[in-house]
């Protein structure tokens, strides 16, 4: 099984300011024979069911505004928030879409007004 | 619009059983691969199960294998989980989630029913 980990576990962030959080995969999640790496992005409110950010890695769901951003390849990846909004906190989640269907999710990060 | 919508939660005890439902609607059901996911309180995401869009294949994470049956009727469009022999540790929201187009990423997801398994 792949196991997956996220860092930092909560972060304290004012309005305006860039948030970072990282995740790894016990494995690679790239798929080799179309070069996508399998790992999704989830923003979760308190109450609410997790919402789809990115899949692929680095592509936005439709209607995710841009200052959400992903990236990374292999086992290592990264989620951005450019410019944190009042809406933005919440705790947000990675998942490796690669091991079919056991998609396993990271342990969450949680984002907090600083 | 592209909804999931469960039921069937609540409050049983241990060794006991519970049938919970999904209604889809606003998309093509039995195109779709279906999941469940849990969350106990104030922790994470757990897969749990997931279905092909025909039936045919069904899948479980281990700690439910045995005990829970995912299952749905495509001419419904409505997504199950059988879930016998409850134990307190399987209390959590459940929720069920759409595959999306891309990347198998779960990109509709519904609010989710609470089971709580308690003495």
């Amino acid at each position: 099984d792949i196991v997956m980990t996220q860092s930092p576990d909560s972060l304290a962030v004012s309005l305006g300011e860039r948030a970072t959080i990282n995740c790894k995969s016990s494995q690679s999640v790239l798929y080799s024979s179309n070069n996508k790496n399998y790992l999704a992005w989830y923003q979760q409110k308190p109450g609410q069911p997790p919402k789809l950010l990115i899949y692929w890695a680095s592509t936005r769901e439709s209607g995710v505004p841009d200052r959400f951003s992903g990236s990374g390849s292999g086992t290592d990846f990264t989620l951005i928030i450019s410019s944190l909004q009042p809406e933005d906190f919440a705790t947000y989640f990675c998942q490796q879409t690669y091991t079919t269907p056991e998609f396993t999710f990271g342990p969450g990060t949680k984002v907090d007004l600083k | 619009e592209v909804q999931l919508l469960e039921s069937g939660g609540g409050l049983i005890q241990p060794g006991g059983s519970l049938r919970l439902s999904c209604v889809a609607s606003g998309f093509t059901f039995k195109n779709y691969f279906m999941t469940w996911v849990r969350q106990a309180p104030g922790k994470g995401l757990e897969w749990v199960s997931g279905i092909s869009g025909g039936g045919g294949s069904t899948y479980y994470a281990d700690s439910v294998k045995a005990r829970f049956t995912i299952s749905r009727d495509n001419s419904k469009n409505i997504l199950y989980l059988q879930m016998n022999n409850l134990r307190v540790d399987d209390t959590a929201m459940y929720s069920c989630a759409k595959d999306g187009p891309y990347g198998n990423a779960f990109d509709v997801w519904g609010q989710g029913t609470m089971v709580t398994v308690s003495s």
